[in-house]
């Protein structure tokens, strides 16, 4: 059974602090691990598609890191905005399932 | 624009109902899926679907049917026989399957009275 963690399961902090959320998955078999923001009342949105060993991705002030060989990826949130509250999940691709494998996510909740 | 659209929104139904929620895209994708989120849970798979006329199950596929007779397309039945079909429903699709980032519709939330 593939398992896909998620720390912590949600966070509070204050407008400008900086903050980041692990996701741990297998690190057999990797193919791909993704990073979805998923707003209240919206559709769940891409963030980064990571495939490689060592990868970083930016956009804008959040930034994702990957490690396959021991089976975890990092998402930073640099000076977190109001707007920036919602669920992050991580999805881990394996390539023995075929299938994406969901974390259970963390809610950040930015106060201003 | 380009999305996924799911209805209804909101879903109530008697014990004992089949009921059917939609998935349409307009994304040109190949692949769809349709997964269930149930509080404290990751979001679980109930069917996918590679191409038309075809589609496998997930992970919790029981008291659930689906077909994609249409490439825009993939409607999911819950029948009687799910046992707690009380949940939010969201359908997906990728360009193709095999990793790619998927593209999700708004939900239907069902509660069976």
């Amino acid at each position: 059974i593939l398992n896909v963690e998620q720390s912590p399961q949600s966070l509070h902090v204050q407008e400008g602090d900086s903050t980041n959320f692990t996701c741990s998955f297998p690190s057999s078999n990797f193919y791909a691990l993704h990073w979805y923001r998923w707003e209240t009342a919206k559709s769940p949105e891409a963030l980064f598609v990571m495939t490689l060993n060592g990868d970083e991705k930016k956009k804008g002030r959040i930034s994702a890191t990957l490690n396959t060989k021991e089976g975890y990826s990092y998402l930073y949130i640099k000076g977190s905005q109001p707007e920036d509250s919602a669920t992050y999940l991580c999805a881990f691709w394996n390539r023995g399932f075929q299938k994406l494998v969901f974390g259970t996510g963390t809610r950040l909740l930015v106060s201003p | 624009d380009g999305g996924i659209t799911q209805s209804p929104k909101y879903l109530f139904r008697k014990e004992g109902q089949n009921v059917t929620l939609s998935c349409e895209q307009n994304l040109n994708h190949d692949a769809m899926y349709w997964y269930r989120q149930d509080p404290g849970q990751g979001l679980r798979l109930i069917y996918y679907s590679q191409i038309v006329n075809d589609f496998q199950k997930g992970d919790i596929a029981e008291g659930y049917s689906v077909s994609r007779e249409k490439k825009e397309s993939f409607p999911l039945t819950v029948t009687s026989a799910q046992k707690n079909p009380t949940a939010f429903y969201l359908c997906a699709s990728s360009m193709v399957q095999g990793g790619g980032e998927l593209f999700f519709g708004e939900g239907s939330r069902l509660t069976v009275l």
